[in-house]
């Protein structure tokens, strides 16, 4: 049973343009929300997070967007760049404790130059 | 500085045998993870230990077992590998979760642990 989903396996994207990324969550326990990205060979490494008290955070060149009603989440970055081109994990945290991240099966994107 | 870092980085052994990783972190973090990336991609989380005391342990065959002998230090060893335990194994960790608040996980870089 997956509580977070990222239905898009995969995205290409032309450089200089807008990469969304897509997370969908089904445990309405989740109060805290992260993006993780992932280069081959090497750890999940932080991006950006948000709590569920806010509807958006920005960082850059990426924005965590949050719509708790429909339990969705986006990522945004913008431009894109080729360094960008990796594998985004979309993870929540309920809302007790030490718990661990629930992770989604992530998205490959692709920034073509 | 790493910050987590997991030795041996790749591992390749025979069916039956038993072996270690080892994860530590510099971060003085107050909790550690291990999770397990499967051949479909998927990071599930396999152990937790907060101050050195077990928290969590999901549905883990017992052939695998955690220990962690001080705050910095959380070991995997596995008995008796099985082909299916092929896998990414990565550790994490992260300070003392706030009420109401979250916290960013570390990861490692992780271990690829072949079972022939």
């Amino acid at each position: 049973d997956q509580q977070v989903k990222q239905n898009s396996p995969s995205l290409s994207v032309q450089e200089g343009r807008i990469s969304i990324l897509n997370c969908d969550y089904t445990n309405s326990m989740f109060d805290y929300f992260l993006w993780y990205k992932k280069y081959p060979a090497e750890g999940p490494t932080f991006l950006i997070s948000i709590s569920s008290i806010k509807d958006k955070n920005e960082d850059g060149r990426f924005t965590v967007f949050l719509n708790k009603s429909a339990k969705h989440l986006s990522l945004h970055i913008v431009p894109s760049q080729p360094g960008d081109s990796a594998v985004y994990f979309c993870a929540a945290i309920p809302n007790s404790g030490n718990t661990p991240l629930v992770f989604g099966k992530g998205t490959r994107l692709s920034v073509i130059a | 500085d790493t910050a987590v870092s997991q030795t041996p980085k790749y591992l390749v052994t025979q069916m039956g045998n038993d072996k270690s990783i080892k994860c530590e972190q510099n971060l003085g973090h107050d909790t550690m993870y291990w999770y397990k990336q499967d051949s479909k991609k998927f990071l599930k989380i396999m152990f937790s230990y907060n101050n050195k005391e077990l928290i969590i342990n999901e549905t883990v065959p017992n052939r695998f077992s955690p220990k962690s002998p001080d705050k910095a230090h959380l070991n995997l060893h596995i008995n008796s590998l099985e082909l299916g335990d092929s896998a990414v194994y990565f550790c994490a960790s992260s300070r003392q979760r706030l009420e109401g608040g979250g916290e960013t996980q570390y990861f490692g870089p992780g271990t690829r642990l072949l079972v022939l």
